[in-house]
């Protein structure tokens, strides 16, 4: 059972530019949760999408937004840049609506960079 | 807000070694709460997770008791090993749909 893919595993862009990265949930998988995790902040909650509606979203500016597509992929994206915004990106996936209860399943991450 | 304190790091012992990682929360409501493991490069993985008070999680010789009186979720294992090395997130899943992790505590076991 192929697990949660996200793509691009790494990448580098400039201030001000903006960037698309991608998650593909486990097979059945319809919650998909994005985090951003960075050495000073930690980990933190961007936003939860489930049949394309998105149910629940992190303290972050509108810069940041994301989509669920029909067949539960997401993307995330970020516009306009800051140098800030360099972090590690983690979708996860869950069967049900992320809840108290949910158990998620974790990609590897994007790695972005700012520079 | 509901939140997570875990120990600082990194922690270093000896393989054999008797791991602690000390966990607390501040939460309204029962919250379930979880352990998760990051290898390096790798995303999170799930080690254990307990779902009400007195609920233990075990996985891997890992185990942690959910601990309401103390509002406490303490991960243990008896005897680590180098392939242990990692860093550990202790989080707790509210009914807002997200979890809340604390800031990781990096374990390295030395042979």
């Amino acid at each position: 059972k192929a697990g949660v893919t996200q793509t691009p595993r790494y990448l580098i862009k400039t201030r001000g530019q903006q960037v698309t990265l991608s998650c593909s949930p486990i097979s059945g998988h319809r919650s998909v949760s994005w985090y951003q995790q960075t050495p000073g902040q930690g980990l933190q909650f961007l936003f939860e999408y489930f049949s394309e509606t998105q149910r629940n979203k992190g303290n972050f500016p509108g810069r940041f937004s994301g989509r669920q597509f029909s067949n539960s992929r997401s993307e995330m994206n970020v516009s306009t840049l800051e140098l800030g915004d360099s972090a590690l990106y983690l979708c996860a996936s869950s069967l049900y609506p992320a809840g108290e209860e949910a158990v998620l399943t974790f990609g590897a991450g994007s790695r972005l960079t700012v520079l | 807000g509901d939140s997570v304190t875990q120990m600082e790091g990194p922690v270093t012992l000896s393989e054999e070694a008797f791991l602690t990682i000390n966990c607390t929360y501040t939460a309204t409501g029962y919250p379930s709460l979880f352990w998760y493991v990051q290898y390096p490069g790798e995303g999170l993985q799930l080690l254990l997770k307990a779902t009400k008070a007195d609920d233990k999680g075990s996985n891997k010789g890992f185990e942690a008791t959910y601990r309401k009186e103390t509002t406490s979720f303490h991960l243990e294992k008896g005897s680590v090993q180098v392939s242990d090395s990692a860093v550990y997130f202790c989080a707790l899943g509210n009914q807002g749909g997200k979890l809340i992790f604390g800031q990781g505590t990096e374990l390295s076991v030395k042979p």
